[in-house]
């Protein structure tokens, strides 16, 4: 099973600034990772997929970078609704598994 | 719009059955695009892909739960099925199902199961 290992567990910033979320993998997922966000009481909903790619109606600030086993997700300015938690996922392996997610929260 | 929609019972008794119903609504379960599955979180914790099911019927199941899960569809009320047997506490966690392509696109509100006598 790849495990997927997210850093740092809590990102503490203020809204404007820029987020910056890794997500490890124990062995390569190739491209074949998403990113979704998760808010309290919510389901989660799908931001990224293959590694960059917006998932309709997500806004350009969010981005997705890398391949193998080091991925990042990018918010470029937060706004007050993207302060949530944030799990990557990856499909390249069955099982497929998530990461334990990166909090988000007010500075 | 794709809807999913979980329900069945939110209290579970150790060493019993789990048993939890999703309803689609906006988009046919017998579709050859998609996966149909089952996700837990367990309070506080991350995610885990407990399986799947195709149109086909053809399922798929995380290889840790494997020995106690079973998923089937009802394509004529466009709904699938989870059981999970001789539950435990660990098996406590918000239940959701979600529509997969390659990735979990759409997905219902969840549903808690305390497990607990």
């Amino acid at each position: 099973e790849i495990v997927l290992t997210q850093s740092p567990a809590t990102l503490s910033l203020s809204p404007g600034e820029r987020a910056t979320l890794s997500c490890r993998a124990s062995q390569s997922v190739s491209s074949y990772l998403a990113w979704y966000q998760q808010k309290p009481g919510q389901a989660p909903r799908l931001l990224i997929y293959d590694t960059s790619t917006r998932a309709t109606g997500i806004p350009a600030r969010f981005s997705g970078s890398g391949s193998g086993t080091d991925f990042t997700l990018t918010i470029s300015g937060l706004e007050p609704e993207d302060f949530a938690v944030y799990f990557c996922h990856q499909r390249s392996n069955w099982p497929q598994t998530f990461g334990q997610g990166t909090k988000v929260d007010i500075k | 719009q794709v809807q999913l929609q979980e329900s069945g019972p939110g209290l579970v008794k150790p060493s019993e059955t789990l048993s939890l119903t999703c309803t689609v609504s906006g988009g046919s379960i017998s579709s050859r695009l998609y996966f149909w599955g089952w996700i837990r979180q367990p309070p506080g914790k991350g995610l885990e892909w407990i399986g799947s099911i195709r149109y086909s019927g053809n399922t798929y199941y995380n290889p840790s739960l494997k020995s106690r899960v079973n998923i089937s569809a009802d394509t004529s009320k466009n709904q699938f099925s989870l059981k999970l047997t001789s539950v435990t506490a660990a098996d406590t966690a918000v239940y959701y199902c979600a529509r997969k392509w390659n990735y979990l696109d759409f997905w219902g509100q969840g549903t808690l199961v305390t497990v607990s006598s």
